[in-house]
């Protein structure tokens, strides 16, 4: 059964550095790829950059500046790192596994939210 | 980036009525549409993929359907639990776009 699982802070202060896990199990990072997606409380979603299966990533130009993802294969884990933090940064973080290049996002965790305040 | 823009915003509909919600990209993006269902506090679901495909496990009243800018995601009869919000997303290109979404409740 495939899951995935976000963890991390649930406050950050401004300017600081956002720090997010998505734990996977049910399927390898080597095959799959995962994105990273957020979602303002009642707002739209935001893709924010991917994991490839084969190691690379690639970003949301709108982000890139402040963003880097990366993984660790032996603990099926993807991380995201985020950095000068604002209060439009506060939103619920997803990571989302999609099907193979070119397919939607089939699974999702659960979402975490960050809030960011001082 | 391709802009995905979606209506109505909100909608309401009886149970058992037929709900239409539109998608337009700002480009062609060749049945490269997925739909997706978000219910309050949890993360989006998959209903659509290509388009037209319909993802296992869900119900057969929901349909896509669409071709190059237009796409639409039609309910046949509404249900209660159909309430929630629906997200278009085109995956042609990335960054990966979403519409604004859709809200649907129950008249």
């Amino acid at each position: 059964q495939v899951q995935l699982m976000e963890s991390g802070p649930g406050l950050v202060q401004p300017s600081e550095t956002l720090s997010l896990t998505c734990t996977v199990s049910g399927f390898s990072l080597t095959s799959y790829n995962v994105h990273w997606v957020r979602q303002p409380p009642g707002k739209g979603l935001e893709w924010m950059g991917v994991m490839w299966s084969g190691g690379s990533t690639d970003y949301n130009s709108a982000l890139k500046s402040r963003l880097s993802i990366s993984r660790d294969t032996s603990k099926n884990q993807v991380f995201l790192k985020m950095n000068s933090l604002q209060s439009e940064d506060t939103t619920t973080y997803y990571c989302a596994r999609d099907g193979g290049y070119g397919s939607p996002l089939v699974d999702w965790g659960q979402g975490v939210m960050v809030t960011v305040s001082s | 980036d391709i802009q995905m823009t979606q209506s109505p915003a909100s909608l309401s509909a009886s149970l058992g009525e037929t709900v239409t919600i539109q998608c337009q990209a700002s480009e062609d993006i060749y049945s490269g549409l997925a739909w997706y269902q978000q219910k309050p506090g949890k993360s989006p679901q998959l209903l659509i993929y290509g388009a037209s495909s319909l993802q296992d496990g869900v119900p057969s009243r929901f349909s896509g359907s669409g071709s190059g800018t237009q796409y639409s995601l039609k309910i046949s009869s509404m249900q209660t639990e159909d309430e929630g919000v629906y997200f278009c997303q085109q995956g042609l290109k990335y960054p990966l776009t979403f519409g604004s979404g859709t809200k649907l409740e129950i008249k």
